[in-house]
């Protein structure tokens, strides 16, 4: 059970824009920054959001990342079948001593 | 170009210890916190600890405190290196652990770059 909730699927075709939601809590979302991150099949996660909405150089526009309260949202316009991958959105958590969290992830598939 | 290189996964029996190490290279490494995530086979990812640029400031999940601390993470900012000890290990440790590179300092920061995982097994 994940402390970030995440639908476990989510489905689009080429061109298509499509969001995954994120929803959290005041002491992880609702208080610090929410990052996004990309997981290939077999390759190691990939950076594609931090501070909500700031993409790192290399990635593309077509990525793009909202925040409201204790939710966040990824968003992929112009969608291609290289975006087929694992998505996973992450905050720090304030409580106990603090820690981060994940949520459980969703797997996009590009019908 | 960032490259970070664990070392020291394996299968080890329950109640085991295995020491992960991570060589960082391509980026400054005492300016930046660092951290391990771990992703159990078929799972999602799970942050296990991190550590801050200087060590002051050092964090664990909950599930491998244990009453003694069963994981302890540390860092030699002069080899560029960055360590997992595990100790007391669990079935349920077994995941592909990842080294990963904080977005700064402290470990609010998050991570940008991660290295490929090193695998450990748990299993007798």
């Amino acid at each position: 059970q994940s402390v970030l909730t995440q639908p476990p699927s989510a489905s689009g075709t080429p061109g298509q824009r499509v969001t995954i939601s994120c929803s959290g809590s005041s002491s992880n979302i609702g208080s610090n920054y929410v990052s996004w991150y990309q997981q290939l099949p077999g390759t190691a996660p990939k950076l594609l959001i931090y501070r909500n909405n700031q993409r790192p150089s290399g990635v593309p526009d077509r990525f793009s990342g909202s925040k409201s309260g204790t939710s966040a949202s990824l968003a992929i316009s112009g969608l291609r079948s290289e975006d087929e991958a694992d998505y996973y959105c992450a905050a720090w958590d304030d409580s106990l001593s603090g820690y981060w969290v994940f949520g459980g992830g969703t797997k996009l598939t590009v019908l | 170009e960032v490259q970070l290189v664990e070392s020291g996964g394996g299968l080890v029996q329950p109640g085991g210890s295995l020491r992960l190490s991570c060589a960082a290279s391509g980026f400054i490494f005492d300016d930046y916190a660092m951290h391990w995530v771990r992703q159990a086979p078929g799972k999602g990812l799970e942050w296990v600890s991190g550590i801050s640029w200087n060590s002051g400031s050092i964090g664990y999940a909950d599930s491998v405190k244990g009453r003694k601390g069963r994981f302890t993470i540390s860092r030699d900012n002069a080899k560029n290196s960055l360590y997992l000890q595990m100790s007391s290990l669990r079935a349920e440790d077994t995941a592909l652990y990842y080294c990963a590179k904080g977005l700064g300092q402290w470990l609010v920061s998050g991570v940008d770059y991660w290295g490929q995982g090193a695998l450990v097994t748990v299993s007798s």
